[in-house]
């Protein structure tokens, strides 16, 4: 079945650093893939997303870009800042599906 | 704010009880989806509703149903309660319910079953 795997956490970095966070997929067909952020005692945001092969998801400073070839949608920010401290989960949708399939999150946290 | 409302924010109940769990969805948005987040689980799909009707089911327990209303607000019911029940039910809601849909999140009813 469809799967995502994630790099476990926490990551601890100080701000300012460069933060990547892996993320690779398993999936029939071309999924479209998706970076939800969770902040502390808050729901599920859509940070990013890309529908098809080589494109490139961006908001808030974070970019992922869409690798067929090696099925990844890693995370990338170059400056963190306090504020980044949350849970970042990839995710992924079946072309012609609906449900999400969720990687099993990545704490950050980043320190002053 | 994204715009999808959920209530309670909180349940606290007993093994063995009954609970319902509300959700509304995005103005113009059809289509409600229902997933779970647990420690062991991680993050899992429920069910989706599309207008009114059943569109695909995931890992959802008999014990546990749901609906879709004519106004498009939905409802989780979880019964029998269990320990393991307990984890942060989060709606979701989509314009049509299509793979490049984004699903926007509501705040999630967090429920412990003591």
């Amino acid at each position: 079945g469809d799967s995502v795997t994630q790099m476990e956490g926490p990551v601890t970095l100080s701000e300012e650093a460069f933060l990547t966070i892996n993320c690779t997929y398993t999936a029939t067909g071309y999924p479209s893939l998706f970076w939800y952020v969770q902040y502390p005692g808050e729901g599920l945001q859509l940070l990013l997303k890309a529908t098809k092969a080589d494109d490139k998801g961006s908001n808030k400073g974070f970019e992922a870009t869409y690798r067929k070839e090696t099925t990844s949608f890693h995370l990338e920010k170059g400056s963190v800042q306090v504020s980044d401290s949350a849970v970042y989960f990839c995710a992924l949708i079946k072309a012609a599906g609906n449900k999400l399939t969720f990687g099993g999150g990545t704490r950050v946290l980043v320190k002053p | 704010d994204s715009g999808v409302t959920q209530t309670p924010k909180h349940l606290i109940t007993a093994t063995g009880q009954r609970v319902t769990l509300r959700c509304s969805p995005r103005s113009g948005d059809l289509s409600v989806y229902w997933y779970q987040q647990s420690l062991d689980q991680g993050l899992q799909f429920l069910i989706q509703y599309y207008n009114g009707e059943e569109r695909a089911k995931g890992n959802i327990l008999e014990r546990f149903s749901a609906q879709q209303f004519p106004d498009l607000h939905s409802e989780l019911n979880l019964s029998s309660l269990e320990l393991g029940d307990s984890a942060l039910y989060f709606c979701a809601s989509s314009v049509d319910g299509g793979a490049t849909d984004t699903q926007y999140f509501g705040p999630g009813t967090r429920l412990t079953v003591l």
